[in-house]
């Protein structure tokens, strides 16, 4: 299973745009790469998902380059309520009941 | 996520008490998952049901069982409470017809072991 490797803490101000760059260097063929938002007390909350190139809805952009052993997400102009903790996840069909969560990139938003 | 309803959403309770925790969905998907998340930690697999007749085991599974009463339903019970058991608990759900395998949460339950 592809564990990733995200800064523990970020900084931003509100207005600004903030990438949290993620590493899967043991990505498998089938794996997504997945991005979950949480807030305190509350269940993460599904922000994007993508398999390769790039990705945009109305929350978020998620770029993927061509080796796939890493992935950006990219959130435009954020404000103080992206304040948040931030998982990236890597998972498939065959190894999706293992997806890790792990601590995550607390972000940080300021005035 | 309201369409994954965790009762309690709050659970103060004994030293070697039996609990239960109760997981409904009007998603209509077959998965459905258990997690514990400690202060600062992120989410630890308890134990996953694929379907209605399937239970398997996660990361973390001692001390705790699991019931998939329905499709739409999967509890999760601590037979004997221990305070090393306080924790946020999370449920959660995916489709098993996308390849991704998103999860949509739960609001937790927060339970306290005296």
């Amino acid at each position: 299973l592809a564990k990733t490797t995200q800064p523990i803490s970020m900084d931003s101000y509100e207005g600004q745009e903030v990438n949290i760059t993620c590493s899967h260097n043991n990505i498998a063929t089938n794996d997504y790469i997945t991005w979950y938002q949480q807030f305190p007390s509350q269940g993460p909350r599904f922000i994007i998902q993508g398999y390769k190139t790039k990705v945009t809805n109305e929350v978020a952009s998620l770029f993927i380059p061509a080796d796939r052993k890493s992935s950006t997400l990219s959130l435009p102009r954020v404000s103080l309520s992206d304040t948040a903790v931030y998982y990236c996840l890597v998972g498939g069909p065959g190894n999706f009941n293992k997806f890790y969560f792990g601590s995550g990139t607390k972000l940080n938003v300021k005035p | 996520d309201a369409d994954v309803t965790q009762t309690p959403r709050n659970r103060i309770t004994k030293t070697g008490k039996r609990i239960m925790l109760e997981c409904s969905q009007t998603k209509g998907h077959d998965r459905m998952y258990w997690y514990r998340q400690d202060p600062g930690l992120g989410l630890r697999l308890i134990y996953y049901s694929f379907d209605v007749k399937d239970i398997n085991k996660g990361e973390i599974s001692d001390g705790y069982s699991v019931s998939r009463q329905a499709q739409a339903k999967f509890s999760l019970s601590l037979e004997s409470a221990i305070p090393n058991q306080t924790a946020l608990y999370f449920c959660a759900t995916s489709d098993d017809r996308a390849e991704g395998n998103i999860q949509y949460f739960g609001a937790g339950t927060r339970l306290s072991v005296l």
